[in-house]
């Protein structure tokens, strides 16, 4: 079936570090694919997404692109900041709308 | 806009009460509504898909006569954990997305369950 995987947390980074998250997926079909991110105490956000093989999503200063040679849609930042700290999950959509998320990636960015 | 609220937060019970959850979209109608459990440190797993005024569909290993879902009108969805037993105790979290299949959803904030 369906499935996201994402690469393991904790990252822990200095402020104004590059940030690269990897997410690789397993779909049938042409599912679009999302990044969404969960503050501390907070509920799910949609940060981006991106619905074709090559589009990029982009929001934040957060990019993801579509790759569909490679089954990914790994999330980048160029320089992070201490308020970027939270999980990061990546997601695909199947068929009626459901969404499969990977297992998260908590980030953790330091002064 | 696109705001989702659940009531309550975070509730506690004794092992053997039901506890209903609410999930409410504040400015939009929702044709679909999700239901979702997190364990600690863990990913997001689907439990059950309900479309407004019909019965919902749960994911294979979801019990649904433990966890009854009601989603009587477009803005309001409730899950109800029918006696409840400390391996429930979980994050339980909702979304509601515009229309039926539409791929973006908007989250809750989610209920903290703790059972006793």
């Amino acid at each position: 079936g369906d499935s996201v995987t994402q690469m393991e947390g904790p990252v822990t980074l200095s402020e104004e570090a590059f940030l690269t998250i990897n997410c690789t997926y397993t779909a049938t079909g042409y599912p679009s694919l999302f990044w969404y991110v969960q503050y501390p105490g907070e509920g799910l956000q949609l940060l981006l997404k991106a619905t074709k093989a090559d589009d990029k999503g982009s929001n934040k200063g957060f990019e993801a692109t579509y790759r569909k040679e490679t089954t990914s849609f790994h999330l980048e930042k160029g320089s992070v900041q201490v308020s970027d700290s939270a999980v990061y999950f990546c997601a695909l959509s199947q068929e009626g709308g459901k969404l499969i998320f990977g297992q998260g990636t908590e980030l953790s960015v330091k002064p | 806009g696109a705001v989702v609220s659940q009531h309550p937060s975070r509730v506690i019970c004794k092992s053997g009460t039901s506890v209903k959850i609410e999930c409410r979209s504040l400015d939009f109608q929702a044709t679909t509504m999700f239901w979702y459990r997190q364990f600690p440190k863990q990913s997001l797993m689907l439990m059950a898909t309900s479309n407004e005024g019909s019965k919902a569909t749960y994911e294979q290993g979801v019990e649904k006569d433990k966890f009854l879902i009601n989603h009587a009108s477009l803005t309001l969805s409730t899950l109800t954990v029918t006696s409840a037993h400390p391996e429930d105790s979980s994050f339980y979290i909702c979304s509601a997305s515009l229309r039926e299949g539409a791929d973006t959803q908007y989250f809750g904030p989610g209920t903290r369950l703790t059972v006793l």
